[in-house]
């Protein structure tokens, strides 16, 4: 089966960082994605790791570790804006369908 | 211009009317896909297509139908709506061309509210 569990809420403190973490299950992996989604709007593409490591895109940085089912991503010098929900999507290798965690949804104070 | 389109962006219906959903795109991607999104659901896949001759269901098709009339649009269709058909409705694309980003990357549309009386 395929499962993917994230947290639900998260807050934090302009310009502190942030780590959103996320675990997945899946039978066959090919490539983890992170989306941002501000509330009523369309998820937006942050990232995608395919092999082990970090990914780093300005403030936003994204890593995996395939072997533990395990991914985070990490938000720096965070802003107000960044306030959203952050969605962990796993593409299926056998189907090359994205499956979506619930989404962790951040809220950031002044 | 946005990308990936949707229409009607709102719409409120009633009980047992037959309601479509549009959605066309201008990034030249093969791949396009009808989601749902429910509050503490995340987004759960109704319908995908990889080419203009492949439909494939998703996870929760029931009560939905799609059409695609192009490689650019892609259609979802509630025969019969039902209160809990409720919900933002996303279409997003994808390709494999070397222009369609990382890897397959998939694009939203900005999202449809449907709500059912």
């Amino acid at each position: 089966g395929q499962n993917i569990d994230q947290p639900t809420e998260m807050t934090a403190t302009e310009g502190a960082i942030v780590q959103i973490n996320c675990t997945y299950q899946t039978s066959g992996f090919n490539g983890l994605f992170w989306y941002q989604q501000h509330a009523g709007e369309a998820p937006t593409f942050l990232s995608y790791n395919v092999l082990d490591g970090l990914e780093e895109k300005g403030r936003f940085s994204s890593f995996l570790s395939r072997s533990k089912g395990y991914s985070y991503l990490l938000l720096k010098e965070l802003q107000m804006k960044d306030s959203a929900s952050y969605l962990c999507a796993v593409r299926d290798h056998n189907t090359d369908k994205l499956i979506f965690g619930t989404g962790t949804r951040l809220q950031v104070f002044p | 211009d946005a990308d990936v389109t949707q229409t009607p962006r709102n719409r409120i219906t009633k009980t047992g009317k037959r309601i479509m959903l549009e959605c066309s795109q201008t990034k030249g991607h093969d791949r396009m896909y009808w989601y749902r999104q429910d509050p503490g659901l995340g987004l759960r896949l109704i319908y995908y297509s990889f080419d203009v001759k492949d439909i494939n269901k998703g996870e929760i098709s029931d009560g939905y139908s799609v059409s695609r009339q192009a490689q650019a649009k892609f259609s979802l269709s509630l025969e019969s709506a039902i209160p809990n058909q409720t919900a933002l409705y996303f279409c997003a694309t994808s390709g494999r061309s070397p222009l369609a980003g990382p890897t397959d990357t998939q694009y939203f549309g900005p999202g449809t509210r449907l709500t059912v009386l």
